[in-house]
């Protein structure tokens, strides 16, 4: 069965410093995995998706993330924090023959200014 | 915005009693999932139609049910609410459904809040 773990409730980040958001997952095959940012009263948000390919995708607002198929891992990473980057992250995976997208249980970024 | 529209935005009721929760998905799109968002069970997904039929199910209860129109707009039910049924549920579509579906980007709803009191 599919499974997204996100180990850390919240990750916090002074602004102008790097952040990573971490996420492994397990999937039968090959993961389609997604990475989703929820701010406050607001639906989730598509941010970047790894399908094939450069294992490091890059996204939108300056996030990117690395495929690392051996670790089975899909951190989201910014070379530079924003305050406006505090919210809700969300990673998740699809496998090829399913029709679920199973979520992890997020992660809140917090950027201190 | 995403292009997914939901109503209502908020929904108060009493335990016991049945609502309707609507979701208009983006224009073209013809996959419409449903999502449970609560403090302690995350985001759960619960049901996804596509073009009018079921084509998945999650963690859906008994007493919840869904339906997706010929004009493409979804509907959940809720019956015999429960405390514990208070959450946030979100719709969202997407395009594609086989295995394309799976690359696919989901577009979310700003999601309706239910408190069942």
């Amino acid at each position: 069965a599919q499974s997204v773990a996100q180990p850390e409730d919240q990750v916090n980040v002074a602004e102008g410093n790097p952040l990573t958001v971490k996420c492994t997952y397990s999937v039968s095959g090959n993961p389609y995995l997604f990475w989703y940012v929820q701010y406050p009263n607001r639906g989730l948000q598509f941010l970047l998706k790894y399908i094939t390919g450069d294992n490091l995708v890059k996204g939108s607002y300056g996030f990117e993330a690395e495929f690392n198929k051996s670790q089975t891992s899909f951190h989201l990473k910014k070379p530079s924090a924003l305050v406006s980057d505090s919210a809700l992250y969300f990673c998740a995976v699809r496998d090829a023959m399913g029709f679920k997208t199973i979520f992890g249980a997020g992660t809140r970024l917090f950027v201190k200014a | 915005d995403s292009g997914v529209t939901q109503t209502p935005k908020h929904l108060i009721t009493a335990t016991g009693q049945r609502v309707t929760l609507r979701c208009s998905p983006r224009s073209g799109d013809l996959s419409v999932y449903w999502y449970q968002q609560s403090l302690d069970q995350g985001l759960q997904f619960l049901i996804q139609y596509y073009n009018g039929e079921e084509r998945a199910k999650g963690n859906i209860l008994e007493r919840f049910s869904a339906q997706q129109f010929p004009d493409l707009h979804s509907e959940l039910n809720l019956s015999s609410l429960e405390l514990g049924d208070s959450a946030l549920y979100f719709c969202a579509s997407s395009e594609f459904s086989g295995l394309a579906e799976a690359k696919n980007i989901q577009y979310f709803g700003a999601g309706t809040r239910l408190s069942v009191l």
